[in-house]
């Protein structure tokens, strides 16, 4: 699987957008890009994932490069309880190894 | 989304003794995952419950210390044997749904070995 990078950790205003960064340069073309995030004490929670195009859906927004060598994620107006760490996988979904390979995430903290 | 339920939710066990967690889910899935996750650490994958046939384990971790059966499509048990401190962890069940491939979590399981 390719790997990922992402920032240890980011502050953000609640109520202003989060975005958070990843870069996957070594993405193959059949990986698609996953964000999970875990709240303290509880089970990795599905965002979203896409391929290449930008998706969006009730809780944020995936903007992927055209290269697809780097994405972001917007969570548009956080809220306290977005505070978490948030994980960036790469994923190959027709074949072969489908678990999800977690990395070190970005610990988000949504300041009052 | 499958809703997946893991027991026990905690448990504090002693050194040398064995426990066996339940993940249960409300839906047939085609893969089913065991994860590790130690205390301010990430999560490791454990191994693969496939349905029908022996699990695949991740390097660094073998079937005598974490067997692992898969008896339907809808259930897995992982047991962690002969325990120690260092098994002192989160134990977390993955499922990947069978129409939309989407992978969920339940809310795992917390360790503690004296």
């Amino acid at each position: 699987d390719a790997k990922t990078t992402q920032p240890t950790s980011m502050d953000c205003a609640e109520g202003r957008a989060a975005n958070l960064p990843c870069n996957h340069s070594t993405i193959s073309g059949n990986e698609y890009v996953y964000w999970y995030r875990q709240i303290h004490s509880q089970g990795p929670q599905y965002i979203i994932h896409g391929l290449k195009n930008n998706e969006t859906n009730e809780m944020a927004s995936l903007i992927i490069t055209e290269d697809r060598k780097s994405s972001t994620l917007i969570l548009p107006h956080a809220t306290l309880r977005d505070t978490a760490v948030y994980y960036c996988i790469v994923r190959v979904t027709d074949t072969g190894r489908r678990a999800l390979t977690f990395g070190s995430g970005t610990r988000l903290q949504v300041q009052p | 989304s499958a809703v997946i339920s893991q027991k026990p939710s905690r448990d504090i066990c002693q050194r040398g003794t064995s426990l066996t967690i339940q993940c249960q889910v409300d839906s047939q899935v085609t893969m089913m995952f065991w994860y590790r996750q130690q205390p301010g650490q990430s999560l490791t994958l454990i191994a693969t419950a496939n349905q029908g046939s022996e699990a695949t384990y991740e390097s660094g971790f073998v079937i005598d210390k974490f067997p692992i059966s898969r008896p339907n499509l809808t259930f897995s048990t992982l047991t962690v044997s002969n325990m120690s401190p260092e098994d002192s962890s989160i134990y977390l069940c993955s499922v990947e749904q069978l129409n939309t491939g989407e992978l969920f979590f339940g809310e795992g399981s917390r360790l503690t070995v004296l």
